[in-house]
């Protein structure tokens, strides 16, 4: 079936440490999202990617779409501890109108 | 429009019982959808509505569970004959679409379901 991977699992960083995140398909994607989840929350929606290879910034937020719209990154710059929660891509496979979400990267971040 | 509101927020229940769930979405929002998260795991889909018609249905769905959105409004997710793994987060998240998904989902902060 259809899976959506992300690695890592877990990251503790100091605070001001960079942080990336990548997710993986099993298979070919018509976009992909991201969310992130404080403990406790529920999912919040955070950017779309639709083109291949595109790349879109929010603030110290970077989502890159990979060329073959099968993989995709989250970096983030000089984390800060109001980035602490589990960040979640969300694949939408060519031909559904549902979304696969990935396994997550719970990010840690140590003042 | 105060976004998804879901509830009960918590449910107990004994193993065997029937639960029903509520989802709201937000009003000009025509596609919602279910989803199931456990502890430390992303949320899994189970099903989603275009208005009022149910347009996939994931095979992980047992036959116990039943969805219905009358009307193109508010959603009810049933589990019949609850069972100890049916233990999870229910998730309920609506969007809106003409076409292919083009914006976000906006999530319900979930009903926690316990079957003991």
């Amino acid at each position: 079936g259809q899976q959506v991977m992300q690695i890592p699992q877990y990251q503790h960083v100091q605070e001001g440490e960079d942080f990336t995140t990548y997710c993986n398909s099993s298979t070919t994607l018509s976009n992909i999202q991201w969310y992130k989840q404080r403990p406790g929350g529920h999912p919040v929606f955070l950017i779309q990617l639709v083109k291949s290879g595109e790349v879109k910034k929010q603030k110290r937020l970077t989502f890159q779409f990979g060329e073959a719209k099968k993989n995709s990154s989250l970096h983030i710059t000089a984390t800060q501890t109001t980035d602490v929660g589990t960040y979640f891509c969300a694949g939408r496979p060519i031909g559904t109108y549902k979304y696969i979400f990935g396994t997550g990267t719970r990010l840690k971040v140590l003042a | 429009d105060t976004g998804v509101s879901q509830n009960p927020r918590h449910k107990i229940t004994k193993r065997g019982q029937n639960v029903t769930f509520r989802c709201d979405p937000i009003s000009e929002h025509n596609r919602l959808y279910w989803y199931r998260q456990t502890l430390g795991q992303g949320p899994e889909f189970l099903t989603y509505f275009q208005n009022e018609a149910q347009l996939e249905k994931s095979r992980l769905l047992s036959d116990r569970f039943s969805a219905e959105r009358p009307k193109g409004s508010f959603s009810t997710l049933e589990i019949q004959r609850t069972e100890q793994g049916d233990s999870a987060m229910y998730l309920c998240a609506s969007t809106f679409s003409t076409g292919g998904a083009r914006y976000g989902y906006t999530f319900g902060s979930g009903t926690r379901l316990t079957v003991v």
